[in-house]
């Protein structure tokens, strides 16, 4: 069956420290991969998107890298702070021949970043 | 003012009654979706719709019914509610089916 993995375990950094998340997924040959930030009591936030063609992308403090050999993300953030604690979740979009096939998000994983 | 609603924000309602979610969003977008969140299963797709007119099942849509007459406008309808269905929904919006735009989401609770 497919699954999209990430650590369920709360992930505890220091400020100013690099965040590194993972995000593993079987059985699925996604066409990209999101990431998403999600508050408590508010939905999910899109912060990038990465294509199967692209090793890495970068938006300000945010690195994101998709190995489709290893089928895994990993979410950095640099420079860590406090208001970076969030819950962060990644998704995967597929395609079939009929078009999209739907989008799939992990559970998330919840990160604390430590004054 | 622009962006993805949804309401109520807050329902209560008993096992067997009707309950309709409604999301409106201002973007113009082709593709909504419904998901609902629990804990220990994450975000899980309900149904989704490509333009009016156009909807399709996502991973979980036993028990839900939707309809998109207008682009904008995306109900939600749980038809005899059950005690499973007490969730937190979100309503989200795209207009290529890459990123997505989440309204605030309903707190639903059947009792």
């Amino acid at each position: 069956s497919q699954k999209i993995e990430q650590n369920s375990e709360a992930l505890n950094i220091q400020e100013g420290k690099t965040a590194t998340l993972t995000c593993n997924y079987t059985n699925y040959s996604p066409a990209y991969l999101q990431w998403y930030r999600q508050d408590p009591g508010r939905g999910p936030v899109f912060l990038l998107l990465i294509r199967e063609n692209e090793k890495e992308k970068r938006k300000e403090r945010l690195k994101v890298t998709f190995d489709t050999t290893l089928k895994q993300s990993l979410f950095h953030i640099t420079a860590s702070q406090p208001a970076d604690s969030a819950t962060y979740l990644c998704a995967l979009v597929k395609y079939s021949g009929g078009g999209a096939d739907g989008l799939t998000f992990g559970k998330g994983t919840h990160l604390i970043i430590q004054p | 003012d622009a962006g993805i609603t949804q309401s109520p924000r807050y329902k209560i309602t008993e096992t067997g009654r009707q309950v309709t979610l409604m999301c409106h969003q201002t973007w113009s977008h082709s593709y909504m979706f419904w998901y609902r969140q629990d804990l220990g299963h994450g975000l899980r797709l309900i149904y989704y719709s490509a333009a009016a007119d156009i909807t399709d099942k996502g991973e979980v849509p036993d028990g839900y019914v939707v309809s998109r007459s207008k682009t904008e406008n995306f109900p939600l309808t749980l038809e005899s509610a059950t005690r499973s269905q007490t969730s937190v929904y979100f309503c989200a919006s795209s207009g290529t089916y890459s990123e997505q735009y989440f309204g605030p989401g309903t707190r639903l609770t059947v009792t």
